[in-house]
C-alpha cells in the first residue's frame, strides 16, 4: 500500500520569495516519486520525477525537489517564485512493481503575489 | 507533437443516464490511464491498459464503471445510471512504453479531463 501527504493545501508567497511544497509518502516498495503541476482547466503537466538516481532532482521551470528515504520526504522547491508559478501542484508516488497504480496526494494550491 | 485529447471536455449528465467519455492518447504510446479526480481532491486511479489490455481496474468504483480500449488506441470510459457523486473530472493519461523497458518510472501524459456534472 502507498499514500501521499502534503502538507498545506494552500501556500502563499511573494514574488521573488522561496518556494517549498512539502510532501511526503509512504509506499512498501521502493518508490518512483513525481511531482506535477495543473493549470486552470488543464491536465497535469510532469516538473520532475525521481527514479532511483540521483537524489536531487532538477525539473522544469527552475524548480527541484529532493529525495529523503530517512524523511520519506519529496519537498519541491524554487529559489524565487514568478507570477507564472501560481498554479496546482500535485505529489504522486508509483511502486516499483506496479507500472500503472499512482498515488497522489491532495494538490497544493500555490498563490504568488506581486 | 498532438498531445492527449479528451472529449466531450464538459457534459452534463441527469441522474440515471449512461454517459461515454472519449481518451485519444499520444500517437503509438501503448499505456493508457484514467483516473477520477474530484473537487478539491488528487487524481485517483480508475484503470490502466497496455494496448488493448486492461491490466488493472482495481480502482473502478463500482461495475456501473466500464473501461475499453479495443484496438490498443482510442478508449472509452462508460458510466452508467449516472449518480450525483460521479461528478468530477475524469483525466486521460498515456505512456509510450510497457513492461521492463517501460513501468512505474516512466512519465504519463495527461489530457485535459472531462468535467462531469451529474445533476
Amino acid at each position: 500500500a502507498q499514500s501521499v501527504t502534503q502538507l498545506g493545501s494552500h501556500v502563499s508567497v511573494s514574488e521573488g520569495a522561496l518556494v517549498l511544497l512539502r510532501c511526503n509518502y509512504s509506499s512498501s516498495v521502493p518508490p518512483y516519486l513525481f511531482w506535477y503541476v495543473q493549470y486552470p482547466n488543464q491536465g497535469l503537466q510532469l516538473l520532475l520525477k525521481y527514479t532511483s538516481a540521483a537524489t536531487l532532482v532538477k525539473g522544469i521551470n527552475g524548480f527541484e525537489a529532493e529525495f529523503k528515504k530517512s524523511e520519506t520526504s519529496f519537498h519541491l522547491t524554487k529559489p524565487s517564485a514568478h507570477m507564472s508559478d501560481a498554479a496546482e501542484y500535485f505529489c504522486a508516488v508509483t511502486p516499483a512493481l506496479n507500472a500503472g497504480k499512482s498515488t497522489f496526494g491532495d494538490g497544493t494550491t500555490l498563490t504568488v503575489k506581486p | 507533437g498532438a498531445g492527449v485529447s479528451q472529449s466531450p471536455r464538459y457534459k452534463v449528465a441527469k441522474r440515471g443516464q449512461d454517459v461515454a467519455l472519449r481518451c485519444d492518447p499520444i500517437s503509438g504510446h501503448v499505456s493508457l490511464f484514467w483516473y477520477q479526480q474530484a473537487l478539491g481532491q488528487g487524481p485517483e486511479f480508475l484503470t490502466y491498459f497496455q494496448n488493448e489490455a486492461q491490466l488493472d481496474k482495481s480502482g473502478l468504483p463500482s461495475d456501473r464503471f466500464f473501461a475499453e480500449r479495443p484496438e490498443g488506441s482510442v478508449s472509452t470510459l462508460k458510466i452508467q445510471r449516472t449518480q450525483q457523486e460521479d461528478s468530477a473530472v475524469y483525466l486521460c493519461a498515456s505512456s509510450p512504453l510497457r513492461g521492463l523497458a517501460g513501468g512505474p518510472q516512466e512519465t504519463q501524459y495527461f489530457g485535459p479531463g472531462t468535467r462531469l456534472l451529474v445533476l
